[in-house]
């Protein structure tokens, strides 16, 4: 299994442009999300799915776009970069929804400059 | 909404051993994670806590108080590889989001 790979690795976009941030996992997974890392401020949950066609808003949604078509895919869409958006992007997925902890395996980030 | 609390930094020495808090404020809660990452890596999951007292695996083990709202992760034992950050973490009301703390950062010196 690759478990949860993203891409691309390195990006840098110009203010304005938009882009989408590839996150796949092979594990079957119901539930995916986004989080942002900034220095100092740990994980920030951006957007999150519990299941193809069901996407919802976590504590940072502003400025990013989600959908989820396939158990596999949850792509992060950027529609017009801003500076503050410059951070690194973590996609994550567990087994089960509700209740008790599943571990949750995070991708290997995508590392985003806005100039 | 949800808050959660924890030391920015910690230093220790290399064998020792290490205790890093974290207080939580939740209108829900489904129990306390950890999860470690090295720079430039990705977090990866260390523990988890849902009824009170002691969970160990191997050098680590992470208790939990819930009346207390509060727990702490030990490290045993410290190695230099364990030079990294800790995160503690809570599900919201719902158990769909995960909460994070800022992160502790440990320093383990020789």
């Amino acid at each position: 299994n690759a478990g949860v790979t993203q891409t691309p690795k390195f990006q840098v976009l110009k203010t304005g442009q938009s882009m989408t941030l590839q996150c796949a996992q092979d594990m079957n997974h119901e539930y995916m999300s986004w989080y942002r890392q900034d220095p100092g401020m740990g994980l920030r949950l951006i957007h999150y799915s519990v299941g193809a066609g069901i996407t919802d808003q976590g504590e940072v949604p502003n400025g990013y776009n989600v959908s989820r078509s396939t158990t596999e895919d949850f792509p992060l869409r950027l529609l017009s970069a801003a500076p503050s958006q410059t951070s690194v992007y973590f996609c994550a997925s567990r087994t089960g929804l509700a209740g008790g902890e599943n571990e949750q395996f995070f991708g290997p980030g995508t590392r985003l400059t806005v100039l | 909404g949800q808050s959660l609390e924890q030391p920015s930094e910690v230093t220790a020495v290399e064998g020792a051993i290490v205790q890093i808090n974290c207080t939580y404020q939740t209108s829900g809660f489904y129990g306390l994670s950890w999860y470690q990452q090295h720079d430039g890596g990705a977090p990866t999951f260390l523990s988890y806590n849902a009824l009170d007292g002691l969970e160990e695996t191997g050098r680590f083990s992470s208790f939990l108080s819930r009346s207390d709202s509060y727990g702490y992760l030990l490290l045993q034992e410290l190695q230099m590889k364990d030079s990294a950050s800790y995160f503690c973490a809570v599900r919201d009301t719902g158990g769909f989001k995960t909460i994070f703390g800022a992160g502790t950062r440990l320093f383990v010196k020789a």
